[in-house]
């Protein structure tokens, strides 16, 4: 298996611009989890899904992060319109089950100026 | 719910010498423990994990870890640090069963001397 696929691996872009992320997880696994990782806040959990269906979205910091999972190989975490304080590391990651270990993708490293 | 310290946020080790990694839990009943290596750029890949059984846990690239539940610790070791174990470690813990997600400590940097 390829693993975790996420793309792009690197986006820079302007203040109020819309971001996509991407992430394909691994074949198999019913869960995909988003993170975000930040020096000053470490690694935290965004949202996670169970057989496409998000069930605990508490960590999206505001209206301006959507996430959605249109099928078993696909997921978005979308930001609009983007600030400088959302420039981070944002991890995609799978697993086949809650409480399992999680493969993690590469990450797409974001930079708003 | 579970929660994770790393007291170490920085550890500077000499190549050649023996490594330990703190970790700490907090959970009320048999937790689910793991660690994650995290290489500059990448993303975060298991190096082992206990879920039951031998406390002792062996992982990859030589690491090993021990289950000490009256301490409520899960400490990673490995007997001889190479240039190329410098990476960020986390800790995490989750819930026997899996009824939980495993929460992620803050992370420990190894920094490796020549």
């Amino acid at each position: 298996d390829a693993g975790v696929i996420q793309s792009p691996r690197h986006e820079v872009t302007e203040m109020g611009q819309e971001v996509t992320l991407r992430c394909k997880p691994i074949s198999g696994h019913d869960y995909l989890f988003w993170y975000r990782q930040t020096m000053m806040r470490g690694l935290e959990l965004l949202i996670y899904f169970n057989n496409n269906v998000p069930i605990d979205d508490s960590g999206m910091p505001e209206d301006r992060f959507s996430a959605k999972m249109p099928n078993a190989s696909f997921s978005t975490l979308k930001i609009q319109p983007s600030e400088p304080r959302d420039s981070a590391v944002y991890f995609c990651a799978s697993s086949k089950d809650r409480g399992y270990e999680q493969f993690f993708g590469p990450g797409t490293r974001l930079t708003v100026l | 719910a579970q929660s994770v310290t790393q007291p170490d946020i920085h550890i500077t080790v000499s190549e050649g010498a023996s490594l330990e990694l703190r970790c700490n839990y907090s959970y009320g009943a048999t937790p689910y423990l793991f660690w994650y290596v995290q290489s500059p750029g990448q993303g975060l890949q298991l190096l082992l994990k206990y879920f039951s059984g031998d406390t002792l846990v062996q992982g990859i690239k030589g690491f090993e870890a021990e289950f000490k539940r009256s301490q409520s610790s899960f400490n990673l070791r490995k007997p001889s640090v190479h240039w190329s174990d410098a990476a960020e470690y986390f800790c995490a813990v989750g819930a026997a069963g899996g009824s939980y997600i495993p929460t992620f400590g803050r992370g420990t940097s190894l920094i490796v001397h020549p």
